[in-house]
């Protein structure tokens, strides 16, 4: 079966730094999202990475690790605003999306 | 500015009731998908269609159906609304499925059946 694993919650303090993990397993691989999703609102696109290595954008970063099945996204010096789920994705064999269940990252200040 | 958009947002029906989730949307897209999120799980993929005329079943699609007469509209249809298919509902569309093509989500229909 298809497998996305990823921490249920995390916490962390505004200024810090984050490091949210996702493993996966599944049928094929064609890309590893990663989207943001506020309380109450829909998910919005972070991050795509498809080859081995380090994506930076901003604040955020995401890297990939295609042997270890493996993903990070990194968010550097933390605002309260970035209190969200934090939604890992990977694209699979026949191009579907197939989701984590998400990481719920709350900000202390 | 182009935009995807739903509706109702919010929705109390009663079980056995045939309901229907709109869904609109304004970037051209092919690609169209409807997922149900709920608490603990990962957005799970009901049905999906790559053009007009276009319709594929996903992984949980029981007691669901779709069609797809224009590219601007994707309406759900729940045909004997069920407990269990209280949910929130997001619609999705992309211009193309490989490669780093987002997926742009509706603000989606919170569904209550009860």
């Amino acid at each position: 079966g298809q497998n996305i694993d990823q921490p249920t919650e995390m916490t962390a303090t505004e200024g810090a730094i984050v490091q949210i993990n996702c493993t996966y397993q599944t049928s094929g691989f064609n890309g590893l999202f990663w989207y943001q999703q506020h309380a109450g609102e829909a998910p919005t696109f972070l991050s795509y990475n498809v080859l081995d290595g380090l994506e930076e954008k901003g604040r955020f970063s995401s890297f990939l690790s295609r042997s270890k099945g493996y993903s990070y996204l990194l968010l550097k010096e933390l605002q309260m605003k970035d209190s969200a789920s934090y939604l890992c994705a990977v694209l699979d064999s026949n191009y579907q999306l197939i989701w984590g269940a998400g990481t719920k990252l709350i900000i202390k200040p | 500015d182009a935009e995807i958009t739903q509706s109702p947002r919010h929705k109390i029906t009663e079980t056995g009731r045939q309901v229907t989730l709109a869904c609109h949307q304004t970037w051209n897209h092919n690609n169209m998908f409807w997922y149900r999120q709920d608490l603990g799980h990962g957005l799970r993929l009901i049905h999906y269609s790559y053009g007009v005329q276009d319709t594929n079943k996903g992984e949980v699609s029981d007691g669901y159906s779709v069609s797809r007469s224009n590219t601007e509209d994707l309406p759900l249809t729940l045909e004997s609304a069920a407990s269990s298919q209280t949910s929130v509902y997001f619609c999705a569309s992309s211009e193309k499925l490989a490669g780093p093509y987002e997926q742009y989500f509706g603000p989606g229909t919170r569904l209550t059946v009860t």
